[in-house]
């Protein structure tokens, strides 16, 4: 079965500040990868996915992730936090022959401060 | 593109009665409709997957007879909260699976009082 580990609960960084979440995984072939964020009270939205290629991915907001397939892991970046980057974020992982459904991590709440 | 409208976006019911939570794909046509749950400060967790004109699939420990869904037509699935009681409040959300993705509708805060 597919899991999806996110180390941190909370993070907190400096406004300007680079930005790493991490994000572990577990899958017997190669998974497909997501980053998602979420604001209180809201939906989530996609900010970047890995299906195959470049392992380097670049998604919206200035943020990317690189997929390491020997280290399992799909870590976010950001070079310059903004304070409305503070949200939950989300690290899934979904796969074609498990019923196209998503696991998600236990998420990372981000706090920025000024 | 790629929409799903998920409505309402928050409903308080009193205990004992249901509440029905309805996901449509605006522009394009949606085979499979995941549902998720989500308690505060907690992920989402699967709770059912559901093909069009055919029975969901549950995930262990979600009882198919207290969250009934329906797949009916490939723009609109529903998920009835049966019965509901208060700790069923959460936050459920939608999802769908097309070309470009996965996408997500904005999610309904249940409250049962």
């Amino acid at each position: 079965a597919q899991s999806v580990t996110q180390p941190d609960i909370h993070i907190t960084v400096s406004e300007g500040a680079s930005l790493e979440l991490r994000c572990n995984y577990s899958y017997g072939a190669t998974p497909y990868l997501f980053w998602y964020v979420q604001s209180p009270g809201q939906g989530l939205q996609l900010l970047l996915k890995y299906f195959s290629g470049d392992t380097l991915v670049q998604g919206i907001k200035g943020f990317e992730a690189e997929f390491k397939r020997s280290q399992s892991s799909f870590n976010l970046r950001k070079p310059s936090v903004h304070w409305s980057d503070a949200a939950e974020y989300f690290c899934a992982v979904g796969a074609q022959n498990a019923g196209n459904m998503l696991t998600f991590g236990g998420g990372t709440r981000l706090m920025v401060k000024p | 593109g790629a929409v799903v409208s998920q409505h309402p976006s928050r409903v308080i019911c009193k205990s004992g009665t249901s509440v029905k939570i309805e996901c449509r794909s605006l522009d394009f046509q949606a085979t499979t409709m995941f549902w998720y749950r989500q308690f505060p400060k907690q992920s989402l967790m699967l709770m059912a997957t559901s093909n069009e004109g055919s029975k969901a699939t549950y995930e262990q420990g979600v009882e198919k007879d207290k969250f009934l869904i329906n797949h009916a037509s490939l723009t609109l699935s529903t998920l009835t909260v049966t019965s509901a009681h208060p700790e069923d409040s959460s936050f459920y959300i939608c999802s769908a699976l097309t070309d470009y993705g996965y996408t997500f509708g904005s999610g309904t805060r249940l409250t049962v009082v």
